[in-house]
């Protein structure tokens, strides 16, 4: 089946330490996302990448950084730097016509 | 400003009745809009593509007006298996897709 794939679901750190989370797709889209979402809040962007090796700030990139070495794999990092890491990210790629297909997301917690 | 902006909500409202969302945005060279429904600690599923002759999907009709810059929703009939938050996005360029905060629905028998 075709999809995004995100893991770990649930992640637990604590403060200081940094942490990855992995986002694989097997659509063929050339376009991927990080969003991250908090209780009742709607979706922020993080980072986007158009096309393998090139990727753009979002809105909310401080504390955090990306990778686009392959076109199935946009992998992001919460660094330390990131004040308030705790929240539910979502992964997403995208049609040519700006369709946006999501993975379950992963919940990180910070204790 | 933000670059797109929806009523929060909550819009309550009683099964059968037609509700409407607006979500306005920012940049007037937007290209592309879309609405996607998100239910509780899920991850967003598209509902609908807007088009600028507006379109229609059973009880949902989505509509633009580019010299107001704003998208909308419209639901008729609503079920209470539409409660959801509704979230509507926007290309900005570049393919950078912004999403509104939610609009939240909740039809009550």
């Amino acid at each position: 089946d075709g999809g995004i794939t995100q893991s770990p679901k649930y992640l637990f750190r604590k403060e200081g330490q940094n942490v990855t989370l992995s986002c694989e797709q097997n659509l063929n889209h050339d376009a991927m996302y990080w969003y991250r979402q908090d209780p009742g809040q709607g979706l922020r962007l993080i980072y986007y990448s158009q096309i393998v090796n090139d990727f753009q700030k979002g809105d909310i990139a401080e504390g955090y950084s990306v990778s686009r070495e392959k076109k199935e794999s946009f992998p992001l990092t919460v660094t330390s730097a990131q004040k308030n890491p705790t929240a539910f990210y979502l992964c997403a790629s995208s049609t040519q016509g700006g369709e946006l297909f999501f993975g379950e997301g992963s919940r990180l917690t910070v204790l | 400003r933000k670059e797109v902006e929806q009523d929060p909500g909550p819009f309550n409202v009683p099964e059968g009745a037609t509700v409407a969302f607006n979500c306005t945005y920012s940049n007037s060279a937007s290209q592309s809009f879309f609405w996607y429904r998100q239910d509780c600690r899920k991850e967003p599923k598209l509902l609908m593509s807007v088009y600028s002759s507006g379109n229609e999907d059973g009880r949902f009709t989505a509509q633009l007006n580019r010299a107001s810059q704003y998208i909308s929703l419209l639901i008729r009939d609503s079920k209470l298996s539409d409660s959801a938050t509704y979230l509507c996005v926007v290309n900005m360029g570049g393919n950078k897709l912004v999403f509104g905060a939610g609009t939240i629905l909740r039809v009550k028998s």
